[in-house]
């Protein structure tokens, strides 16, 4: 079974550029999880979405941040624009259970390492 | 509102002497509960998981965990630590939601786990 794929896996920009950030789930996942991991701290969930739709999103910066899920199964994470504190590690993560069953492990892809100078 | 705490940023042991990471949590509803394990450079893996059946879960690379209601903790353990066991260690909660509502998982800081040979 194919992992959860994330590309780029390196990326850096320049305050105020944008960058876009690319997650495939693995095959059949409903819910795809975005998170922004900071140096030293634990992830903290971006946004949410079941199927193609959002679930969660109380933590993103709309101001700057967007994300979507059109079809249901690959995602988009955009920035725009950067800010130096946006360093981070944005991690993507899909879980097979969908908002009624009583767990969901989720399976985390690689990450993509932001650095904004 | 859930939250999770874990008690120690680091943990120092030595190869062969018992591991124990604290995490403690706040739930409004039954919650499931997780630990994943990143290891350097390497992506984050689930180790074990609490879904409201036995309070005493088993999980890999010879790890468990005891939910205990009364003191909301949700201690990891170890008889014996192993040089491959130093890693990051999250603990996760994840709230029953109500009717209509989805499960949304929250981070510990994590607990870096140091051990010398």
């Amino acid at each position: 079974e194919a992992g959860v794929a994330q590309s780029p896996r390196y990326k850096i920009i320049e305050k105020r550029q944008s960058v876009a950030f690319w997650c495939n789930p693995i095959s059949g996942h409903a819910t795809l999880y975005w998170y922004q991991q900071i140096l030293g701290q634990g992830p903290k969930l971006l946004i949410q979405f079941q199927n193609n739709g959002v679930v969660d999103d109380s933590q993103l910066p709309k101001d700057r941040f967007s994300a979507e899920r059109l079809k249901g199964v690959d995602s988009t994470l955009k920035i725009q624009p950067a800010k130096l504190e946006d360093s981070a590690v944005y991690l993507c993560a899909s879980s097979q259970s969908g908002t009624y069953i009583s767990y969901n492990e989720q399976f985390f892809g690689p990450g993509t390492r932001l650095t904004v100078l | 509102a859930q939250s999770v705490t874990q008690l120690d940023s680091h943990v120092s042991v030595s190869e062969g002497t018992p591991v124990l990471l604290r995490c403690n949590y706040s739930s409004s509803y039954s919650p499931s509960l997780f630990w994943y394990v990143q290891h350097p450079n390497k992506g984050l893996q689930l180790l074990l998981k609490y879904t409201s059946a036995a309070t005493l879960v088993k999980g890999i690379n010879g790890f468990e965990a005891e939910f205990k209601k009364s003191e909301t903790s949700f201690h990891l353990t170890k008889p014996s630590a192993h040089m491959s066991d130093a890693a990051e260690y999250f603990c996760v909660v994840s709230d029953r939601p109500p009717p209509g509502g989805s499960y949304i998982p929250t981070f510990g800081r994590g607990t870096s786990l140091i051990v010398h040979p």
